[in-house]
């Protein structure tokens, strides 16, 4: 596999459940990023961590905030979703330096809000 | 506003054949183009970058160019076989090297 894992692979839950998704990598990355895959749309940057501080937050609604403790840890945490955002969310790692720039991604998981 | 177009959703093709998916861009001044392929239920994996002051890349049967005059890059696999099929995005980065622009991809079958 990649060296990305996440966690759960599938999840569901309802519009006023608090949940939080994991991500994890063992490729001695620096940098991780959060993104979201709805069908027939390209894959939508959300969030970039460099060596644990946030760089990146693409206009993403409050009700996702991400949390970054380390290099290798990435949390997505959610609270009162829409069904709209159900959706397959990947996280990914990269080195965080210019000629680096390959991103290696998890298997994602795929969220269904009711 | 920034688009990037993958030619088709769909791309079927029988065994053998050399597929080749187009990937083209307005608005757009990429410093580097990267292809990945996604299969079902999976994460997408890297397969191919290539810088803007580069025209043609390679590894084993796949082959990237880059044109950024037309504004486009081709993706091609020779000698396609069923194992190749997947759907194949392509990727634009520019100045900010982790801001990463993702097409909508093709989905490729190669049937036997």
């Amino acid at each position: 596999e990649t060296g990305v894992t996440q966690t759960p692979r599938h999840l569901v839950m309802g519009m006023t459940n608090k949940k939080s998704l994991k991500c994890e990598q063992h490729l001695g990355h620096n940098a991780m990023y959060w993104y979201k895959q709805s069908a027939k749309k390209p894959l939508e940057l959300m969030f970039v961590y460099n060596f644990k501080e946030q760089t990146e937050n693409n206009s993403v609604p409050s009700r996702f905030s991400p949390e970054c403790p380390n290099s290798s840890h990435l949390f997505l945490h959610l609270h009162t979703l829409q069904p709209e955002d159900s959706a397959l969310y990947l996280c990914a790692s990269s080195q965080a330096r210019a000629g680096q720039e390959t991103q290696y991604f998890g298997p994602g998981t795929r969220l269904l809000v009711l | 506003s920034q688009k990037i177009e993958q030619n088709s959703e769909a791309l079927n093709i029988q065994e053998g054949k050399t597929a080749t998916l187009t990937c083209n861009y307005t608005n757009y001044s990429p410093a580097y183009l990267q292809w990945y392929r996604q299969d079902p239920g999976r994460g997408p994996v890297f397969l191919l970058l290539i810088r803007e002051n580069e025209k043609e890349k390679r590894k084993e049967r796949l082959k990237v160019t880059f044109d950024t005059t037309l504004k486009q890059s081709l993706f091609h696999i020779t000698a396609s076989q069923p194992a190749d099929s997947a759907t194949y995005l392509c990727a634009l980065g520019s100045g900010g090297y982790q801001k990463v622009t993702f097409g909508t991809g093709t989905k490729l079958q190669v049937i036997p």
